[in-house]
């Protein structure tokens, strides 16, 4: 299957500064890249929409000025949370959809996931 | 708008019976996936079983099957035989006709009792 690394898979930051996120696919270009949170003991919350070449489609109620999301390349996405707090912390994942699946609905494949802890 | 419901929290079943998880949908699209991932302690999603909308016969993978029932948008999973390393938090998922808004329902946790 195609492999999407997610860098790093944990971080510790202090509460002011920004932490930016990498989500890269290895072996496959991706036109679309998911962003998700998720809070212990609850499901994956799609964050926003990211399509190569294009700003990516934030959910409602997500910040886009504090969660900076860029697909600048098919290989890589990144998330930038910026001024993290406290309730900032959680696990973020993403998943990306390869070019050859574009249009389809088939296929997604999935990073490691970041467990991000502010303090 | 998509919406996946799984209205079991949580699930036992003793080690090498069947389990059936629930999922139902709700979307206008004339054409959709839907998809069922495993996540165990560690975090990392697990792909198990794809469905399409338009797919004639319920998709099968291993131990895993989707007894999936259009009109009544349901898209249940089955885990035959089930083993210890089955138990996990499950998500059932579905994704739009242009492969966005891929979206999770709640999840149910399954414990595989010896």
């Amino acid at each position: 299957g195609a492999v999407v690394s997610q860098h790093p898979s944990w971080v510790i930051c202090k509460s002011g500064t920004s932490v930016k996120i990498e989500c890269r696919s290895l072996d496959f270009q991706a036109t679309t890249m998911f962003w998700y949170r998720q809070f212990p003991k609850q499901s994956l919350m799609l964050m926003a929409t990211s399509n190569e070449g294009s700003k990516a489609t934030y959910e409602q109620g997500v910040e886009k000025d504090k969660f900076l999301i860029n697909h600048a390349s098919l290989t890589l996405s990144t998330l930038t949370v910026t001024s993290a707090h406290p309730e900032d912390s959680s696990f973020y994942i993403c998943s990306a959809r390869a070019v050859r699946d574009a249009g389809r609905n088939t296929e997604a494949f999935f990073g490691q996931g970041t467990r991000l802890t502010v303090v | 708008a998509q919406k996946i419901t799984q209205t079991q929290p949580g699930m036992f079943v003793q080690e090498k019976e069947a389990v059936t998880l629930d999922c139902t949908y709700d979307t206008s699209d004339p054409s959709y996936g839907l998809f069922w991932y495993k996540q165990p302690s560690s975090g990392e999603m697990i792909f198990l079983i794809y469905q399409g909308s338009y797919d004639q016969q319920n998709a099968t993978e291993g131990r895993y099957s989707l007894n999936f029932q259009k009109a009544r948008k349901s898209a249940n999973l089955v885990i035959s035989a089930s083993q210890l390393g089955d138990s996990a938090m499950y998500f059932c998922a579905m994704m739009d006709n242009y492969g966005q808004n891929f979206v999770f329902g709640p999840g149910t946790r399954l414990s595989v009792l010896p």
